[in-house]
């Protein structure tokens, strides 16, 4: 079965960083570009970063770029996605999704992990 | 990276036919056939309904369409069913090599 598990959220204090993790199974993950998709509490789902099968190719969005890091371990199965300087908005349920291709181009959000839920507040 | 615009709500009664749209512009949804569809339920995940604009996933019901003209996108559901019950949000590939969902509909089957 084709199974997406994220790990790593929890209460975290402005201004820390944190890891989060997404573990892959039932496919080979170097097969497939690599997707973070966040939803803020009773908010709408935002698209955060991708990353191609190889690494080679990494985009943010905008409301990101400079504090959030995209990597993946692919012969651990493994996607990662580091935050920094962490704000309250970044309050969020995270999910990790897998793209229909190797590449950083087009295509939808094919499998959706369980997400984790990271808490920013003091 | 302004986000995607979707009517807040949308109902329909069972059996019924409703649409939902889904207004970008030339540089997300006109210029690429990469328009998807995602159902939520409450404290779910998303999931994948409709991908390039008109295909389906295995697995989806027929019940589901999805279309293009312009820079808007749409999805229908034809004849609703209770479990349709759900927020819906679309997304498209943008010429920044980025994602853009739109803000989310509310359906509601009455």
């Amino acid at each position: 079965e084709v199974q997406l598990v994220e790990s790593g959220g929890g209460l975290v204090q402005p201004g820390r960083s944190l890891r989060l993790s997404c573990a892959a199974s039932g496919f080979t993950l170097d097969d497939y570009a690599m997707h973070w998709v966040r939803q803020a509490p009773g908010k709408g789902l935002e698209w955060v970063s991708g990353i191609s099968f190889n690494s080679e190719s990494i985009h943010y969005a905008d409301s990101v770029k400079g504090r959030f890091t995209i990597s993946r371990d692919n012969a651990k199965n493994s996607l990662y996605l580091q935050i920094h300087s962490l704000r309250t908005e970044d309050t969020a349920v995270y999910y990790c999704a897998r793209g229909p291709y190797d590449v950083l181009i087009g295509g939808a959000f094919v499998v959706w992990g369980l997400g984790t839920m990271v808490t920013v507040s003091s | 990276q302004s986000a995607l615009t979707q009517p807040a709500s949308v109902s329909g009664s069972p059996g019924q036919s409703i649409t939902i749209s889904c207004t970008g512009t030339s540089s997300d949804v006109g210029g690429y056939n990469f328009v998807s569809w995602y159902q939520q339920h409450p404290g779910k995940a998303p999931k994948l309904m409709i991908y390039d604009v008109t295909k389906r996933p295995s697995g989806v019901s027929i019940r589901f369409s999805g279309s293009k003209s312009g820079s808007t996108a749409s999805l229908t559901i034809s004849g609703l069913q209770a479990e349709d019950e759900a927020a819906y949000y679309c997304n498209s590939y943008t010429s920044s090599i980025t994602w853009v969902f739109g803000g989310g509909t509310k359906l509601t089957v009455l």
